[in-house]
């Protein structure tokens, strides 16, 4: 199983800051790596598909890079809205999700 | 539009057998992709549990795989899950999901999602 971990756990940020989250994959998966976005008592949304693929209709805040291992999911100039929990997800084999990262905005 | 809705009992008794069903609206499982169940134990991250595709051929998570059962019913343009010798583990919200198709395997629709508590 191919497991995903995030970092970090929780963050803190103000708006208009930017923020970098990362995924570590125990082993290569190449670009198949995919972000979303979960606010409370909400499915979650995707964000960013094959490590750096835009979605339609969401904010160019949301960026994607890595491969390999190592993933990056950045947000630049954060807003009041992007307060969610991100997960990274790898369908390289079968799936497996990140832990999460919580976002809180002060 | 694609929807998907969960449905199903909310409060299964340890040792028996959860059922869920995903009714699907605005595409007919028969024309392709996969369709997924994933789960979030309450405060918890996300937890993939299988998936099937409208000919039958399914891929469970290896952790859950003898108690998972993915079936199709291509009739009522819906999918079901069963999970079979439930515990307090099991516990969860479980969402139902679209995974895109060919060399897109990412999940581009969920439903809402339906709380399961496992308790006598």
């Amino acid at each position: 199983e191919i497991v995903l971990t995030q970092s970090p756990d929780f963050q803190s940020v103000t708006p208009k800051e930017k923020v970098t989250i990362t995924c570590r994959a125990s082993q290569s998966i190449g670009s198949s790596l995919h972000w979303y976005q979960q606010k409370p008592d909400q499915s979650p949304k995707l964000l960013i598909k094959y490590a750096s693929q835009s979605i339609s209709g969401v904010p160019s805040r949301f960026s994607g890079s890595g491969s390999g291992t190592d993933f990056t999911l950045t947000i630049n100039s954060l807003e009041a809205e992007d307060a969610a929990t991100y997960y990274c997800h790898q369908s390289s084999s079968l799936n497996t999700f990140g832990q999460g990262t919580k976002l809180e905005i002060k | 539009q694609v929807q998907l809705q969960e449905s199903g009992p909310g409060l299964v008794k340890p040792s028996e057998t959860l059922s869920l069903t995903c009714a699907v609206s605005g595409y007919s499982i028969s024309s392709g992709y996969y369709w997924g169940w994933i789960r979030q134990p309450p405060g918890k991250g996300l937890e993939w549990i299988g998936s099937i595709y409208h000919s039958g051929t399914t891929y469970y998570n290896p952790s859950l795989k003898s108690r998972v059962t993915i079936s199709v019913d291509k009739s009522k343009n819906q999918f079901s899950l069963k999970l079979s010798s439930v515990t307090a583990a099991d516990s969860a919200v479980y969402y139902c999901a679209r995974r895109g198709g060919f060399g897109d395997y990412v999940f581009d629709y969920w439903g809402q999602g339906t709380l399961v508590t496992v308790s006598s």
